[in-house]
């Protein structure tokens, strides 16, 4: 079993929609989660991270973490053209460990 | 100004040859990662630098070997490249120090290699 698991897409929903990524994973040592948005071509960008369970929200993004499920998410609300990307769930076990990356979820938003 | 930059960002060349490919960040981080991307968009990290000090080095093959002139550069170099050496080539830096944590990373636009 991959220590990250995360279904690849693409994914198409219609402008407005509400988006869910997921993302789950093996390693319960697990404490640091983040999701990273990169566009084509480009570089990852650090979109949100959580530390150990629970909630966070930015603006119209929020990402979940249930521990005892090994399950992450992300939520996209009010979802834009311009979010159309690939989203990578990330995680790490200590402040100072490496990163362990999904492989992404291709998300195309439909004007 | 770019934040953290990549030289070259394509390259193309054949089996064999040895090649270089170079990082910078103005950040002002402690530590600086090459990450390998392959076709199918995997991201994987293979070397991690902290204040020219290697930190982490994954199971890379000994063809592939960093270098850190100071703690704002790390460049990379691949010997008797090989087809399966083709991917894209990611460099990224984090502060790295006690209060802020490595998850909060910065990437390079990518070096896109093909070796044919």
């Amino acid at each position: 079993q991959k220590e990250v698991e995360q279904d690849p897409g693409p994914l198409s929903v219609p402008e407005g929609a509400i988006v869910s990524l997921n993302c789950t994973y093996s390693n319960s040592a697990f404490q640091y989660f983040m999701w990273y948005r990169q566009y084509s071509r480009k570089g990852p960008e650090l979109l949100m991270y959580t530390y150990s369970s629970g909630n966070k929200e930015d603006g119209r993004f929020t990402a979940q973490v249930d521990k005892s499920s090994k399950y992450i998410s992300l939520f996209i609300r009010d979802s834009q053209p311009s979010d159309s990307a690939t989203y990578l769930c990330a995680m790490s076990a200590r402040r100072d460990d490496k990163i362990i990356f999904g492989k992404g979820t291709r998300l195309h938003i439909l004007p | 100004d770019t934040a953290v930059s990549q030289t070259p960002k394509y390259l193309v060349t054949q089996m064999g040859n040895d090649k270089s490919i170079k990082c910078e960040q103005n950040l002002g981080h402690d530590t600086m990662y090459w990450y390998k991307q392959d076709s199918k968009k995997f991201l994987k990290i293979m070397f991690s630098y902290n204040n020219k000090e290697l930190i982490i080095n994954e199971t890379v093959p000994n063809r592939f070997s960093p270098k850190s002139p100071d703690k704002a550069h790390l460049n990379l170099h691949i010997n008797s490249l090989e087809l399966g050496d083709s991917a894209v080539y990611f460099c990224a830096s984090s502060p790295g120090n006690q209060a802020r944590s490595s998850y909060e990373q910065y990437f390079g636009p990518g070096t896109r290699l093909t070796v044919t």
